[in-house]
């Protein structure tokens, strides 16, 4: 199993571009999350999904989208980036039965110019 | 403000020295997760304590669980430099989300 996989690791946008952060998992987790890591404040919830086509709105999710089509994919779209969207992000993934075992994939590192 | 507070932000000690780094809250949860972090990596979970008063030990690390559920403590004896890294306390709410802690930065120079 490759676990949780995201591309790209890197990127880096100008102000007002667009653009999808891919994460996927293939262990059959029904439960999937997005986070933003920034320094001195942990990791905060963007959005999360308990299955396919349920979505819902964690901490932070001004200026983002998601969907989930399918139990393996969860992008992340940035719809018109700012420079307060640079951060790293993460996505993980945890089965229904045990939510609070999330497994995370190796991040991707946004700079919004 | 967060619902998880960890304490200290930073510790930096000498290899085979102790360390202690603190979860607070003022709520009651039905576990409590920590993760720890590598550089350029997501967390990796260690350890998810359930039970009030609640003791785990992970090789030289040992995770205690508050009697009221809502603080835990991880201690770590003799550390080593592989022991470096970004320590995360979680917790899950009801709605499933989630929260954790800012984290605590640990450096064991060798």
């Amino acid at each position: 199993n490759a676990g949780v996989t995201q591309t790209p690791k890197f990127q880096v946008l100008k102000t007002g571009q667009s653009m999808t952060l891919q994460c996927a998992q293939d262990m059959n987790h029904e439960y999937m999350s997005w986070y933003r890591q920034d320094p001195g404040m942990g990791l905060r919830l963007i959005h999360y999904s308990v299955g396919a086509g349920i979505t819902d709105q964690g901490e932070v999710p001004n200026g983002y989208n998601v969907s989930r089509s399918t139990t393996e994919d969860f992008p992340l779209r940035l719809l018109s980036a700012a420079p307060s969207q640079t951060s790293v992000y993460f996505c993980a993934s945890s089965t229904r039965l045990e939510p609070d075992t999330q497994y995370f994939g190796p991040g991707t590192r946004l700079t919004v110019l | 403000t967060q619902l998880l507070e960890q304490s200290p932000q930073f510790l930096s000690i000498q290899e085979g020295e102790n360390l202690t780094v603190y979860c607070n809250s003022s709520s009651v949860f039905s576990s409590l997760q920590w993760y720890r972090q590598e550089p350029g990596e997501g967390p990796v979970l260690l350890v998810t304590v359930v039970t009030g008063g609640e003791v785990k030990k992970l090789k030289r690390l040992t995770f205690q669980f508050g009697d009221a559920r809502k603080d835990s403590s991880l201690h770590i004896t003799a550390a080593q430099p592989g022991d470096t890294g970004l320590y995360l306390c979680a917790a899950l709410s009801n709605d499933y989300k989630l929260s954790f802690g800012a984290g605590t930065t640990v450096t064991v120079r060798a």
